[in-house]
């Protein structure tokens, strides 16, 4: 199975400040990486998949870069409503593994 | 608009099977795939499982041994069967469908239904 290695577990940052979070899959994932954002109680939200491909409205504050093995989830001048958890998945194959979350709060 | 919404006990004795239900809308289950995802509380999120639009299925190994998953194509369901429940199998299930035709992520999301192991 792909372990999927996602850092920091929790991070805290400010309004208007960027942060990155960065995901470490275990072997090549060819770019089939897929980042999601959760509320609490809510689904996970789909943000970005293919590793660069933003999902149909999702604020261009959000970007994705990364290839073989190592991932990064860029959000620029965070906003009230982006405090959440996020979660990377492999992509490539089964079983779909996930990172074990980064949890973003309001410092 | 494609909806799914799971369906099925809240609570389950320990040694006892789990049974759910996905009724999912607005797409057919002969095009896309749909899967479970579990995350316990306040935890992370697990694939457990899916169901292809062919109709095979693919099982994370850690559960294969206890899982399976079906479907009614006719009822639009989507069906969970998991066996010799314990404690730790407490979580929020979710049922998801993929992007698109033979994509391997995740776009539209059931609410969840919780799932309590306890006698």
């Amino acid at each position: 199975d792909i372990q999927m290695t996602q850092s920091p577990t929790s991070l805290a940052a400010s309004v208007g400040e960027s942060v990155t979070i960065t995901c470490l899959a275990s072997e090549d994932i060819y770019g089939s990486l897929v980042w999601y954002q959760q509320k609490p109680g809510k689904s996970p939200q789909l943000l970005i998949y293919g590793a660069t491909i933003l999902e149909d409205g999702i604020p261009s504050r959000f970007s994705g870069s990364g290839s073989d093995t190592q991932y990064s989830l860029k959000i620029n001048s965070l906003q009230p409503e982006d405090f959440a958890s996020y979660y990377c998945q492999n992509g490539l194959s089964t079983p779909y593994t996930f990172g074990a979350g980064t949890k973003l709060e309001l410092k | 608009q494609v909806q799914l919404k799971e369906s099925g006990p809240g609570l389950v004795q320990p040694s006892q099977t789990l049974s759910l239900t996905c009724t999912v809308s607005g797409f057919s289950l002969t095009s896309n795939s749909v899967h479970w995802v579990r995350q316990p509380p306040g935890k992370g999120l697990e694939w457990m499982g899916g169901i292809w639009g062919d109709g095979s299925t693919d099982y994370n190994s850690a559960l294969k041994s206890r899982l399976s998953i079906s479907r009614d194509t006719s009822k639009s369901q989507v069906f969970l069967k998991m066996n010799s429940l314990q404690t730790d199998d407490t979580a929020i299930y979710f049922c998801t469908r993929d992007y698109g035709y033979k994509t391997n992520w995740f776009a539209y999301w059931g609410q969840g239904t919780l799932v309590t192991v306890s006698s």
